[in-house]
C-alpha cells in the first residue's frame, strides 16, 4: 500500500528565512510523481512543484524547491526567503503510473512571523 | 478566469436534506476529480470521470452519493439523505487527460456544514 508521510504538524518560520517541509513516502512503484500544494485559509490548493520519480535533477520552481532523495524515499520542500504570505497549509501528494488521483499528507501548517 | 470553479462555495444544511454542488474544470480538459477534506486532514479522493465516463470510485462514496458528468464538460456532486459527518470541504480538480502524473488544478472548494 502507498503511503505519504508528512511529520511535522506545524511549524514557525521567521520572514525571510528559509524553511524545509518534510514527507516522507512508501511505495513498491517504481515509476511516480511528487506533487506539493499550498493550501491557505481561503481552502484553494494551489499547486507549487512537481517531482518525477525518474527526473535526475531535483525540482525547482522560483522560491520553491524540492529536495528529492529517492533512496531515503522523500521528497522534502524548501521555501526560501520565506514571506508572510506563504503563512498555509502545505500538502505532500502523490500519484502512479496506473493510476490517475492523488494520495496526500496530511499536511504541515506554516505561520511566517514579521 | 480560466481555472477550475465550484459553485457553491459555501453550504449550510439540515441533516436529511439533499445537497448539490458543481464543477467547471479548465476548458478543454478532460479529467475531473472530486475529493474530500475534513478539517486538519488531507484531502481524500471520492472519484474521477475521463469525458463523461466514471472510471474510478472509492469506497467513501457511499450510495448516498453520486457523481455525473453528463457531456463531460461541468460535474455535479449530490448527496442524498446528509449526514452531520458529511460536513467537510468538497474540492474539485481537472487535468488535461493526457497521461498519468499530470498536475491536478482545484477549484476553490465548497464548504458542507450538516448541522
Amino acid at each position: 500500500a502507498q503511503k505519504i508521510t508528512q511529520t511535522q504538524p506545524g511549524m514557525f518560520v521567521q520572514e525571510k528565512e528559509a524553511v524545509t517541509l518534510d514527507c516522507t513516502y512508501d511505495t513498491s512503484d517504481p515509476s511516480y510523481g511528487l506533487f506539493w500544494y499550498k493550501q491557505p485559509s481561503s481552502g484553494e490548493m494551489i499547486f507549487l512543484i512537481y517531482q518525477g520519480s525518474y527526473d535526475q535533477q531535483n525540482a525547482t520552481e522560483g522560491r520553491y524547491s524540492l529536495n528529492f532523495q529517492k533512496a531515503r524515499k522523500s521528497a522534502n520542500l524548501v521555501i526560501s526567503a520565506s514571506q508572510l504570505g506563504d503563512s498555509a497549509m502545505y500538502f505532500c501528494a502523490m500519484s502512479f503510473s496506473n493510476d490517475y488521483k492523488l494520495s496526500f499528507g496530511a499536511g504541515t501548517t506554516v505561520t511566517v512571523r514579521a | 478566469d480560466t481555472g477550475v470553479s465550484q459553485d457553491p462555495r459555501h453550504k449550510i444544511t439540515k441533516r436529511g436534506q439533499n445537497v448539490t454542488f458543481r464543477c467547471d474544470p479548465i476548458s478543454e480538459h478532460n479529467r475531473l476529480y472530486w475529493y474530500r477534506q475534513t478539517l486538519g486532514q488531507g484531502p481524500e479522493f471520492l472519484t474521477y470521470f475521463q469525458n463523461e465516463a466514471q472510471l474510478e470510485k472509492s469506497r467513501l462514496l457511499s450510495d448516498r452519493f453520486s457523481a455525473e458528468r453528463p457531456k463531460g464538460s461541468f460535474s455535479t456532486l449530490e448527496i442524498q439523505r446528509t449526514e452531520q459527518g458529511d460536513s467537510a470541504m468538497y474540492l474539485c480538480a481537472s487535468t488535461p487527460g493526457q497521461g498519468p502524473r499530470e498536475t491536478q488544478y482545484f477549484g476553490p472548494g465548497t464548504r458542507l456544514l450538516v448541522l
